[in-house]
């Protein structure tokens, strides 16, 4: 009840077009969703997070779409770039309470020019 | 503003040999978590410190162990290394009762 699980695992998409990953999570008590980018060598960066009293958050060109029934949340890169090529993990918390997040398996997304 | 700091950055390390790897907070932060994140899986969670205290441990055995100092520094220690305890270790900070961690650029420890 713990995970959250993460698709694709890799994923390949052109210069210009848009990134879908997507996350499903089974317990009902995460309230906090962030999305992390991790280039290699490198520690994970908060790239954008979410609430579930909100169905969507938009920050440049990355948007997160949160769907609370369905239990699950997805990262959309528009106008995907070359430097956006690294891995993307998605994550859960409770804000109050054990606060560690847990982290999907990642995806690694490939940006070709 | 100084992000998570690490150190050391790699370590090679023998079986049955014991490691501290070092983690400095975010300036005003005082949680401090830790995270495995060996080759090719995610991060896994081990442990959370805040004010000094440890708040929880995720499913590591108790060879995993670690300390919060009072300037809210922390410590990983590691002892009687296994050859699958390879794996960069990463340090996050929070402030208090904020969920966003901050990621420090890892410790990566090789065993053989």
């Amino acid at each position: 009840q713990q995970q959250v699980k993460q698709s694709p695992q890799s994923l390949i998409v052109q210069k210009g077009g848009i990134s879908i990953i997507n996350c499903a999570y089974e317990n009902t008590a995460f309230d906090y969703f962030p999305w992390y980018q991790q280039f290699p060598g490198k520690g994970p960066a908060l790239l954008i997070a979410i609430r579930p009293d909100v169905s969507e958050k938009k920050e440049g060109r990355f948007t997160i779409s949160f769907n609370k029934s369905a239990k699950q949340f997805s990262l959309h890169i528009m106008d995907s770039q070359p430097g956006d090529s690294a891995t993307y993990f998605c994550a859960a918390s409770i804000k109050m309470g054990a606060q560690k997040l847990v982290f999907g398996q990642g995806t690694r997304l490939t940006i070709n020019p | 503003e100084a992000g998570v700091t690490q150190s050391p950055t790699h370590l090679i390390k023998t079986r049955g040999q014991q490691v501290t790897l070092r983690c400095s907070p975010i300036s005003g932060h005082t949680s401090v978590y830790w995270y495995q994140q060996a080759l090719g899986l995610g991060l896994q969670f081990l442990l959370w410190y805040d004010e000094g205290e440890e708040r929880n441990r995720g499913n590591f055995p108790p060879r995993f162990s670690g300390r919060q100092f009072p300037n809210y520094s922390s410590e990983l220690n590691v002892n009687a290394l296994e050859l699958e305890d390879s794996a960069l270790y990463l340090c996050a900070s929070s402030g208090w009762i904020q969920e966003t961690q901050y990621f420090g650029p890892g410790t990566r420890l090789l065993v053989l």
